[in-house]
């Protein structure tokens, strides 16, 4: 799976949109670009995924670039609830054939969003 | 409809004692993952499971962990003996078929300590 880069950490005015950027030039052209936050002391949680074409539901936005390299994750209304650290992960469709287990989500260290009243 | 249960919520152990968690995935869920995460670091798969057939546990040490999902439901992750360095979450997810892509849903984690 492909890596990515995003910034260490980040900060965000309550109300205001959070645009978190990620790097993955070296994403293949099976690969999905996924999304997970963090809240502290609790299991990640799936935001959204996306493979070319731009995303939204209910949660938040997903922008990639045409060429594929880069993408930005948008939370339209932060609130202080969305303080947490935020994944950017690439990788292909999970599975298991042939008996090779394939597309498991591998986890950087993320950019830590915080929320500022 | 109930998450991903996991129990205990926190252990607090002695070095060279064993430890066991237990996980209860989503009602449906035929894959079943162990990741455990350090503190400060995103989390890192240690085993998944097909139904009861782990399809892929390259990550985990088995000269001391251990995992099985018998009925291909419910897992239980065990480490024998533990060491100082095994302190860290160790969280449980599921999801519905992972060839579909689908999203993983995670629980709370179990908090280990060793002393």
């Amino acid at each position: 799976d492909a890596k990515t880069t995003q910034p260490p950490s980040m900060d965000c005015a309550e109300g205001r949109a959070a645009n978190l950027p990620c790097n993955h030039s070296t994403i293949s052209g099976n690969e999905y670009v996924y999304w997970y936050r963090q809240i502290h002391s609790q299991g990640p949680q799936y935001i959204i995924h996306g493979l070319k074409n731009n995303e939204t539901n209910e949660m938040a936005s997903l922008i990639i670039t045409e060429d594929r390299k880069s993408s930005t994750l948008i939370l339209p209304h932060a609130t202080l609830r969305d303080t947490a650290v935020y994944y950017c992960i690439v990788r292909v469709k999970g599975g298991y054939a042939g008996g090779t287990s394939y597309g498991k989500l591998t986890f950087g260290q993320g950019t830590i969003l915080t929320v500022h009243p | 409809e109930a998450g991903v249960v996991q129990s205990p919520r926190y252990k607090i152990i002695e070095k060279k004692q064993p430890v066991a968690f237990w996980c209860n995935p989503i009602s449906g869920h035929n894959t079943l993952y162990w990741y455990l995460q350090n503190l400060g670091q995103g989390p890192e798969l240690l085993i998944r499971y097909e139904n009861e057939e782990a399809v892929d546990d390259s990550q985990l040490p088995k000269d001391r962990f251990s995992a099985e999902r018998l009925k291909g439901v419910d897992s239980t992750l065990k480490i024998q003996p533990a060491e100082l360095g095994d302190s860290a979450v160790y969280l449980c997810a599921s999801s519905l078929v992972a060839s579909l892509g689908n999203e993983q849903f995670f629980g709370p984690g179990t908090r280990l300590t060793v002393l």
